[in-house]
């Protein structure tokens, strides 16, 4: 069983666009995060979410918009996607607060054309 | 000066070679660290997980903090081809915060030569 995972694992489109990306965990975790991993394969933390609340937004646009209908899972709404949101980003989760153990899914990869 | 530091590599080995991965951090308040290992297309996957000083063991995988000069290694012995990937070290976003996220460093590419 897949422990955190994303869907899609691939999106192609073009400039301007809106797309989402959906996150599940089934871990029993309850919270969840988002990360962007450039082309230089540095990966940043973009959001992180407790318990369906926003803890952490860094620094990231606007055009970028988690929900969380419940504690298993965390989307990403992207509006008007532009070429520098091409990037592979990862979904995480955690059990509680404070610094415990997060654990991945594979991404989706991201390319804006 | 970032909050975490990693030499990219890449860094290629014979098999067999004991491996040295290593991280330095600006900020002696953190207590946390974490390696993870990621295959390419693959998500980060938690390898260790330390608090505060000292030596964390777990099979081949040795993890190491020194708060005195904010330095945190890894140890692979007796490396395999199958430990090839790129090792991320990590910190908490802030030293006390909550679910804040972690900072990772830039990943070192590791290649282990059959």
């Amino acid at each position: 069983d897949t422990a955190v995972s994303q869907t899609p694992k691939y999106l192609v489109t073009q400039m301007g666009n809106d797309k989402s990306i959906k996150c599940e965990q089934n871990l029993g975790h309850d919270t969840m995060y988002w990360y962007k991993q450039d082309s230089k394969k540095f990966l940043k933390i973009m959001f992180s979410y407790n318990n369906k609340e926003l803890i952490i937004n860094e620094t990231v646009p606007n055009r970028f918009s988690p929900k969380s209908p419940d504690k298993a899972h965390l989307n990403l709404h992207i509006n008007s996607l532009e070429l520098g949101d091409s990037a592979v980003y990862f979904c995480a989760s955690s059990l509680g607060t404070g610094h415990q153990p997060q654990h991945f899914g594979d991404g989706t990869r991201l390319s804006i054309l | 000066q970032k909050e975490v530091e990693q030499d990219p590599g890449p860094l290629s080995v014979p098999e067999g070679a004991i491996v040295s991965l290593n991280c330095t951090y600006s900020n002696s308040a953190f207590q946390y660290f974490m390696w993870y290992r990621q295959y390419s297309r693959k998500g980060p996957e938690l390898l260790m997980y330390t608090y505060s000083s000292g030596n964390k063991e777990d099979g081949r995988f040795t993890a190491q903090v020194d708060k005195s000069s904010k330095y945190i290694s890894l140890f692979i012995r007796d490396s395999q081809p199958s430990d090839s990937a790129t090792y991320l070290c990590a910190i908490p976003v802030r030293p006390g915060g909550g679910a804040d996220g972690l900072t990772f460093g830039k990943g070192t590419h590791l290649i282990i030569q059959p």
